[in-house]
């Protein structure tokens, strides 16, 4: 079945820790889309990908960094954790030409203690 | 740039009432606009997606309209049930077809 999968579902982390987050998608949807939301407030995009090797940060200024090696592959990184990190991370994807809309994986709940 | 927003910003209905969510955007020139559940601690759900030459889309008890001109669009609920609850979200999508922008949600709570 065609989904997006995100790993992990929940990481707690000590500061100053480096982690990745991992999302993969099986549509074979072209561009990918981070996204931070903290508990009861609106998500704001952090990085985005229109294909291999093309990442562009969003709107929200974020420490974090990604890329995106192949199609289906879009990892976010945080070299140096820190408790402002906490959030829920959610990672999305969808076709170069919608109308099919966004799909989204089922989040990452990060807490860096 | 384009702000969405969404009222009420919490609801609370008994089980069985209709109901509706509204959405409003600032730059009616979108592409599309899609509804999303989400559940506590979850990530999203895409409920309905209309794009921006609809009217309206309809799914099982939820019809969504979308009037692009005066920047509106409405989640419509029919005979609502407790597992409706969560927050409902409205996204626009800009003409590329690519970044959506989200509302702050609805939180709807349908006691039994």
């Amino acid at each position: 079945e065609a989904d997006i999968y995100q790993t992990p579902r929940y990481l707690v982390i000590g500061t100053g820790k480096k982690i990745t987050l991992e999302c993969s998608q099986t549509m074979g949807h072209d561009k990918m889309y981070w996204y931070q939301q903290d508990p009861g407030m609106e998500l704001h995009l952090i990085h985005y990908s229109y294909g291999v090797n093309s990442t562009e940060k969003g709107d929200l200024s974020s420490e974090s960094t990604v890329s995106r090696i192949r199609t289906e592959h879009f990892p976010l990184t945080l070299e140096s954790a820190r408790p402002s990190h906490t959030s829920q991370y959610l990672c999305a994807s969808s076709y170069h030409s919608a109308p099919y809309g966004y799909t989204f994986g089922s989040g990452t709940r990060l807490t860096v203690v | 740039k384009q702000e969405v927003t969404q009222i009420p910003a919490a609801l609370s209905v008994p089980e069985g009432e209709n109901l509706v969510l509204n959405c409003s955007f600032t730059d009616s020139a979108i592409y599309n606009l899609q509804w999303f559940r989400q559940d506590p601690g979850k990530g999203l759900t895409s409920l309905l997606l209309i794009q921006s030459s609809q009217r309206e889309q309809t799914s099982g008890r939820l019809n969504a309209s979308l009037d692009k001109s005066s920047g509106r669009s409405t989640l419509y609920i029919a005979a609502s049930q407790p597992g409706d609850s969560a927050t409902y979200l409205c996204a626009v999508g800009e003409t590329s077809g690519s970044r959506l922008t989200f509302g702050e949600g609805t939180q709807l709570t349908v006691n039994p």
